[in-house]
C-alpha cells in the first residue's frame, strides 16, 4: 500500500515556541492531505484539509494563524503549530488520498507534541 | 449534526471468540463506511470500506456489514487473537465532502 511518512514522531518544546511537522508521500501523490489531532482515549478530529497549490481549509474552531499548513508539492504537506502552549498538547496525524483509490486515506504514524 | 458513534468504548473477550463492534451514523446517509485499526501510538491504518448498496463484505477473519435501515455498520472479526487487540475506528464521509470523520473508536482486548 502507499507509505505516508510523518515526521518528527514526537517533540518536546517550550510554551511559545513554533513546531514543524512533516508529512510525506513517498510513493505516490498527495493532491490532498488531511491534519487530524487526537487526544488521549479519543478520536481523530479532522483540523483541517491541505490542497497543494492552494489554502488550506480549516475546520470550524480550528486557528488558522495558530496552526499554518503548507503544501507545496505533491508529496508534501507541513503544518506549523505557531506559538505553541500546553493545551496544543496532542497526538498530530497526517493521512493522503491515492487518486486511483480515491475513497481510503494512507496515514501517517503520528506526531505527538508535548508543550511545558 | 452529522455524526459517528461507536457505543462501545471497550470490549474484552476471550480468545477463539467472535468479535462484534458496532457503529452508528445519525443526520446523514453516507455512500461508503469504512473501519480502521489504531495501535497506541500510531496512526489508523485502513481495513476496510463498505458501499451503501453492499450488504456484507468479508476480508480473511474480518466481516463488515451496512445495515441502511437501522443506520448501522457492525464490524466482526472471527477467530479472535491477542495479535488482534487495538482500537477499530468507524468512519464516514458526510454529504460526500470527501473528508473523513470518525467515531469514538472501540478498543478490542482479546485474552489468551
Amino acid at each position: 500500500g502507499a507509505v505516508v511518512s510523518q515526521h518528527p514522531s514526537r517533540v518536546i518544546c517550550k510554551s511559545g515556541t513554533s513546531v514543524k511537522i512533516e508529512c510525506r508521500s513517498l510513493d505516490f501523490q498527495a493532491t490532498t492531505m488531511f491534519w487530524y489531532r487526537q487526544f488521549p482515549k479519543q478520536s481523530l478530529m479532522l483540523m483541517a484539509t491541505s490542497n497543494e497549490g492552494s489554502k488550506a481549509t480549516y475546520e470550524q474552531g480550528v486557528e488558522k494563524d495558530k496552526f499554518l499548513i503548507n503544501h507545496a508539492s505533491l508529496t508534501l504537506s507541513t503544518l506549523t503549530v505557531t506559538s505553541a502552549h500546553p493545551e496544543d498538547s496532542s497526538f498530530y496525524i497526517c493521512s493522503a488520498r491515492v487518486i486511483t483509490t480515491n475513497e481510503k486515506l494512507f496515514f501517517g504514524s503520528g506526531t505527538q507534541l508535548s508543550v511545558l | 449534526s452529522q455524526k459517528i458513534e461507536q457505543n462501545s468504548e471497550a470490549l474484552n473477550i476471550q480468545e477463539g471468540k467472535t468479535a462484534t463492534l458496532t457503529c452508528n451514523y445519525t443526520n446523514y446517509s453516507p455512500a461508503y463506511l469504512q473501519w480502521y485499526r489504531q495501535d497506541p501510538g500510531r496512526g489508523p491504518v485502513f481495513l476496510l470500506l463498505i458501499r451503501e448498496n453492499e450488504k456484507e463484505k468479508r476480508k480473511e477473519r474480518l466481516k463488515v456489514t451496512f445495515d441502511t435501515t437501522l443506520k448501522q455498520s457492525l464490524f466482526h472479526i472471527t477467530a479472535s487473537q491477542p495479535a488482534d487487540s487495538a482500537t477499530y475506528l468507524c468512519a464516514g464521509t458526510p454529504s460526500n465532502t470527501g473528508k473523513l470523520i470518525f467515531g469514538q473508536g472501540t478498543t478490542l482486548q482479546v485474552k489468551p
